[in-house]
């Protein structure tokens, strides 16, 4: 049972342009949401995160939304760089930060020079 | 300031053995998790340990155990291992003080190979 759905395995997009990255979950306990990007032969990096309060959060080039109705988040990078290219993983939990999360199957973004 | 690290970063081992894999958590850290990645997946969780103890488990069976030390490092124990036990196992610490919690940063993982 896939709680937390990355349903794009890979998307590429021009350098300079904006990246969408999308993720569903099915669990209404979930609360709290993560983003997390990860390089090859490197643990995953927190990025980004959103509490169910809250609809957006904004990190300088980085910004999540939250549609709890629809149970659906993005992450919206803009404008995008060749380093923006890595893995990344939306994650959940019942609570912020010490709570077990539980991650999506990631989606590839490669960035086009 | 040193993150999370691991030992060691690659393992390989034979159906049937036991493996036990080590994590230093990030300076100022005390609670320890443990997720397993298999290729194409997301980290799976584990457990989580908290004070030397098992604080939240995840669906692994119990050929998987850990320990948590006075210095709030940690190691991961597998028995008895199968061919599906073959995945990168990753280390988070983080901190939770006067009930507040916060992130978990990710070491670089341990690659398991069995075979």
């Amino acid at each position: 049972d896939q709680q937390v759905k990355q349903n794009s395995p890979s998307l590429s997009v021009q350098e300079g342009r904006i990246s969408i990255l999308n993720c569903d979950y099915t669990n209404s306990m979930f609360d709290y949401f993560l983003w997390y990007k990860k390089y090859p032969a490197e643990g995953p990096t927190f990025l980004i995160s959103i509490s169910s309060i809250k609809d957006k959060n904004e990190d300088g080039r980085f910004t999540v939304f939250l549609n709890k109705s629809a149970k659906h988040l993005s992450l919206h990078i803009v404008p995008s760089q060749p380093g923006d290219s890595a893995v990344y993983f939306c994650a959940a939990s019942p609570l912020r930060g010490n709570e077990k999360l539980t991650f999506g199957t990631g989606t590839r973004l490669t960035i086009i020079p | 300031d040193a993150g999370v690290t691991q030992s060691p970063t690659h393992l390989i081992k034979t159906r049937g053995q036991q493996v036990t894999l080590r994590c230093s958590p990030k300076s100022g850290h005390d609670t320890v998790s443990w997720y397993q990645q298999a290729l194409g997946q997301g980290p799976q969780f584990i457990f989580q340990y908290y004070e030397e103890e098992e604080r939240q488990r995840g669906n692994f069976p119990d050929r998987f155990s850990g320990h948590q030390f006075p210095n709030y490092s940690s190691e991961l124990n597998v028995n008895a291992l199968l061919l599906g036990d073959s995945a990168l196992y990753l280390c988070a610490s983080s901190l939770e003080l006067a009930g507040a919690s916060y992130e978990q940063y990710f070491g670089p993982g341990t690659r398991l190979t069995v075979t």
